[in-house]
């Protein structure tokens, strides 16, 4: 089954202890993305990736970290996670991007910074 | 800067009503326009896209949507919902290959539909 698989689904954790959420997708779709979504701000991009090894700045990159070594995967990172961090993040993916393509979303993780 | 607005936050119906979400987004060029639904406890799927052609788009579950140029509109609607359209829908915007990945989201209305 095509899907976007993302881990852990909850979370919960302290100001500061470094964590990482994982993103998966067995579709071999060059385009990646995390986005995290707010009540009334909507889902807004934190980092996308094009291809392996290219990533770049979404509309809210500060505090976050990303890699793509491999296709299938891009984790998102959380150095020195904050409270103002307390979001439902979302991972995407999509075949090459050239702004028409459907994005197919994980089913999110909902992380507690306390 | 791009943006997109979608001007109801709350929207409740009764079913066999019609519907119509109001979507506007900032930018003047040639631009892809998408909505998305999001079911409760689920994650986000495609309704429909438009990125050229005809600017009446049929999408999934007797959704439609106008691209109205002059407007900077993308409006959702449907003649008539039903108890399942119960969801947040979102309207997103790229503007083309040369912004890069970035696709913009509006705030998301969120329609409850009463049986």
């Amino acid at each position: 089954e095509a899907q976007v698989t993302q881990n852990p689904r909850y979370l919960i954790t302290v100001t500061g202890k470094k964590l990482t959420v994982t993103c998966s997708q067995n579709m071999n779709h060059e385009y990646m993305s995390w986005y995290r979504q707010d009540p009334g701000l909507g889902l807004r991009q934190i980092y996308y990736s094009m291809n392996v090894e290219v990533t770049d700045k979404g509309d809210v990159p500060e505090g976050y970290k990303v890699s793509r070594k491999e296709k299938r995967n891009f984790p998102l990172i959380l150095e020195s996670p904050s409270p103002n961090q307390t979001s439902l993040y979302f991972c995407a993916s999509s075949s090459l991007w050239t702004g028409q393509e459907t994005q197919y979303f994980g089913p999110g993780t909902r992380l507690l910074v306390l | 800067a791009q943006s997109v607005s979608q001007h109801n936050h709350h929207v409740i119906l009764s079913e066999a009503a019609s519907l119509e979400l109001g979507c506007n987004y900032s930018y003047g060029g040639t631009v892809n326009l998408f909505w998305y639904v999001q079911y409760p406890g689920q994650h986000l799927q495609l309704l429909l896209k438009y990125f050229s052609g005809d600017p009446l788009v049929k999408g999934i579950k007797g959704f439609e949507a106008e691209f109205i140029k002059s407007k900077f509109s993308f409006n959702l609607r449907k003649p008539s919902v039903q108890w399942s359209d119960t969801a947040e829908y979102f309207c997103a915007v790229n503007a083309g290959y040369n912004q890069g990945g970035k696709l913009i989201f509006g705030q998301g209305t969120e329609l409850s539909v009463k049986p």
